[in-house]
């Protein structure tokens, strides 16, 4: 079963809108952590942001912040003022013991951010 | 700090030859190393977890005999594809877990093979 589900294979958004990325997920882990990164066209994985499943507080780093629905099981990512260079593929990322950082990390399929001029 | 190289970034080779993916942590000490693999368009599937002087443990479905996983140190794992085919041709990412680092996994910039 898919444990990440990203539905936006492609969103085209103009520059300086907010975006929201969806993320769902499947766990029955009361404890776990959920991430996202931004792969540009290198290909390099840049790490975004971070939410554990305990912490009260939506997370934010930046224009980043993470809307976290704990009930819903939705992870979602909104990016304020988006910018040129926010084009990029958008990977959701969940690892089931979130104060192991041995563990492994399971991503989902992506989505594939276009900033329109 | 937290940084991953790769080497090589990209390579080339013949069908069935074999090719060796190197992955390292150059500022800090790896608990544990991962492999993925990366297709077009498509998202990372991770092959394997590796610790320092021990097995990998590997995902259903990756051949550990085809993907060997040699962890020699905490800082440098290895990824060698023997008998490459061109199916084998794809995007290979390593990345590394650091204690009392970040939650995040920290990740190098990945390896382009194809294999003609």
């Amino acid at each position: 079963a898919q444990k990440i589900t990203q539905t936006q294979p492609g969103m085209f958004v103009q520059e300086k809108e907010a975006v929201t990325l969806d993320c769902t997920y499947d766990t029955s882990d009361q404890s776990y952590g959920l991430f996202w990164y931004k792969q540009p066209s290198s290909g390099e994985m840049i790490f975004l942001i971070y939410q554990g499943s305990y912490d009260e507080q939506n997370a934010t780093e930046g224009r980043y912040s993470l809307n976290f629905q704990k009930a819903r099981k939705s992870a979602n990512l909104v990016i304020s003022a988006s910018q040129l260079g926010d084009s990029a593929m958008y990977f959701c990322a969940m690892r089931e013991a979130p104060m192991n950082r041995d563990d492994k990390i399971i991503f989902g399929k992506g989505t594939r951010l276009h900033i329109l001029p | 700090g937290a940084v991953v190289s790769q080497h090589p970034s990209r390579v080339i080779c013949k069908s069935g030859t074999s090719v060796k993916i190197e992955c390292r942590s150059l500022d800090f000490q790896a608990t544990t190393m991962f492999w993925y693999r990366q297709f077009p368009k498509q998202s990372l599937m991770l092959m394997a977890t590796s610790n320092e002087g021990s097995k990998a443990t590997y995902e259903q479905g990756v051949e550990k005999d085809k993907f060997l996983i040699n962890h020699a140190s905490l800082t440098l794992s290895t990824l060698t594809v023997t008998s490459a085919h061109p199916e084998d041709s794809s995007f290979y990412i390593c990345s590394a877990s650091r204690r009392g680092g970040r939650e995040t996994q920290y990740f190098g910039p990945g390896t382009r093979l194809l294999v003609l």
